[in-house]
């Protein structure tokens, strides 16, 4: 069966310091693989996807990035935190075809001080 | 452009009693449509979905959905809550050639 694994799970970085969430998906070849961000009180802000290894599509411009170096790994990055990337960071993977359900990772609580 | 529109940001029900949470779509064709339920801190888990066939969609936990074209909706029920039902809820939509689109999510407490 297919699994998604995302860490760290929790994680408090100081303002300026980089950042790198990853997330692996097990059980499954040519996936999807989204990054979403849910700030405190709001919905699903996506923020990257991916089709393919090296294929990243950004939603959102922001001092963010994402890469896609094996074909089921998907790292969220940043070179300098800001205070306002505190949140929660939900990674997420569907197969390939129209109406395939998307599963998600149990997320990774930044917090930027 | 594809919507969804969840118009309750926060419901608050009795345990035991019915609920009801609402979700409208805007799209110009029949599309794929999602209920995921998320406990906070935790990632969405999918409660059900609509492909097409019947419209009265049965998922986990004791949820349903109806998918209802002429209004553009499909309202997630469920006839009994209980405590452990409290959550955010979350319905999107696949319109087959984007990412899933998610409305802004309904929070749903349970009180005795």
């Amino acid at each position: 069966s297919q699994t998604i694994h995302q860490w760290p799970a929790t994680l408090v970085q100081p303002v300026g310091s980089p950042l790198s969430l990853e997330c692996t998906v097990e059980g499954t070849s040519n996936p999807n693989l989204y990054w979403y961000r849910q700030a405190a009180g709001r919905g699903l802000q996506l923020l990257f996807y991916s089709v393919g290894i090296g294929q990243i599509s950004s939603e959102v411009p922001q001092n963010l990035s994402a890469s896609r170096p094996q074909d089921r790994q998907f790292i969220l990055s940043s070179k300098k935190l800001l205070l306002s990337d505190s949140g929660f960071y939900l990674c997420a993977w569907r197969g390939r075809y129209s109406g395939n359900t998307i599963y998600f990772g149990e997320g990774s609580w930044l917090t930027v001080v | 452009a594809q919507s969804v529109t969840q118009p309750d940001i926060h419901i608050t029900v009795s345990e035991g009693a019915s609920l009801e949470l609402r979700c409208n779509y805007s799209y110009g064709a029949t599309p794929y449509l999602f209920w995921y339920v998320q406990s906070p801190g935790q990632g969405l888990q999918l409660l059900l979905k609509y492909f097409s066939g019947d419209t009265l969609v049965q998922g986990i936990k004791g949820f349903e959905a109806e998918f209802k074209r002429s209004q553009s909706s499909f309202n997630l029920r469920k006839p009994s809550v209980h405590w452990s039902d409290a959550a955010e809820y979350f319905c999107a939509l696949d319109s087959g050639n984007t990412p899933l689109v998610f409305g802004k999510g309904t929070r749903l407490s349970v009180i005795a």
